[in-house]
């Protein structure tokens, strides 16, 4: 069956301080795996799409690397900040008829 | 104008209530999506609409009815619903381009809903 895994436990760090999250996916061959931001009550916010062919994307503090071959996504907050707390999210689309599944999510705390 | 709004933000209802939930965007988009997140857990996919047009629908209870009256409005009706039916309701929204092209979601603010 086709799994996606993050870290279920929290990712707790200091500012500062780059955070460095997991995505490990089975029974897929995505065209691209995307990573999203939730804070509590909200709806996810897309932040990152990487493609099969590409190794690593980048925009601002955030570094995403996608490893076809292992299965996995990381993603990295550099110079981690207080507002980068949140639960962070890989997904990938599964169909062409936009059918996106999330992994768990990891939560993030970034404390000063 | 990138966003989807949903309304209501909250919602209580008993189980014999009949309510809907609506989500709204300008962005041009033609697929919306209906999805179910309970507390700790990741947005579980509920319904897809393609061009108007339901094409997913994740084996979700008939208490539960979509509709898609336009391109840019979206409701779920809710009839009967049980007290595991109380979550975070999203909509979410995408250009609705075949496989192959991005399909960044964007997401609505959620509707919380308790069925007591």
């Amino acid at each position: 069956s086709q799994k996606i895994e993050q870290n279920s436990e929290a990712l707790n760090i200091q500012e500062g301080k780059t955070a460095t999250l997991t995505c490990n996916y089975t029974n897929y061959s995505p065209a691209y795996l995307q990573w999203y931001r939730q804070d509590p009550g909200r709806g996810p916010v897309f932040l990152l799409l990487i493609r099969e062919n590409e190794k690593e994307k980048r925009k601002e503090r955030l570094k995403v690397t996608f490893d076809t071959t292992l299965k996995q996504s990381l993603f990295h907050i550099t110079a981690s900040q207080p507002a980068d707390s949140a639960t962070y999210l890989c997904a990938l689309l599964t169909d062409s008829w936009g059918k996106l599944q999330f992994g768990a999510g990891t939560q993030v705390v970034v404390t000063p | 104008d990138t966003e989807v709004t949903q309304t209501p933000k909250h919602l209580v209802m008993g189980m014999t209530n009949k309510k809907s939930l609506k989500c709204e965007q300008h962005m041009g988009h033609r697929a919306m999506y209906w999805y179910k997140q309970k507390a700790k857990k990741p947005p579980e996919l509920m319904f897809v609409y393609s061009y108007e047009k339901l094409s997913i629908n994740e084996s979700v209870p008939s208490r539960f009815s979509p509709e898609c009256p336009n391109s840019s409005l979206l409701n779920l009706h809710l009839h009967a619903l049980q007290p595991e039916d109380s979550a975070l309701y999203l909509c979410a929204s995408s250009q609705g381009r075949a496989r192959g092209y991005q399909e960044t979601q964007y997401f609505g603010p959620g509707t919380r809903l308790l069925v007591l």
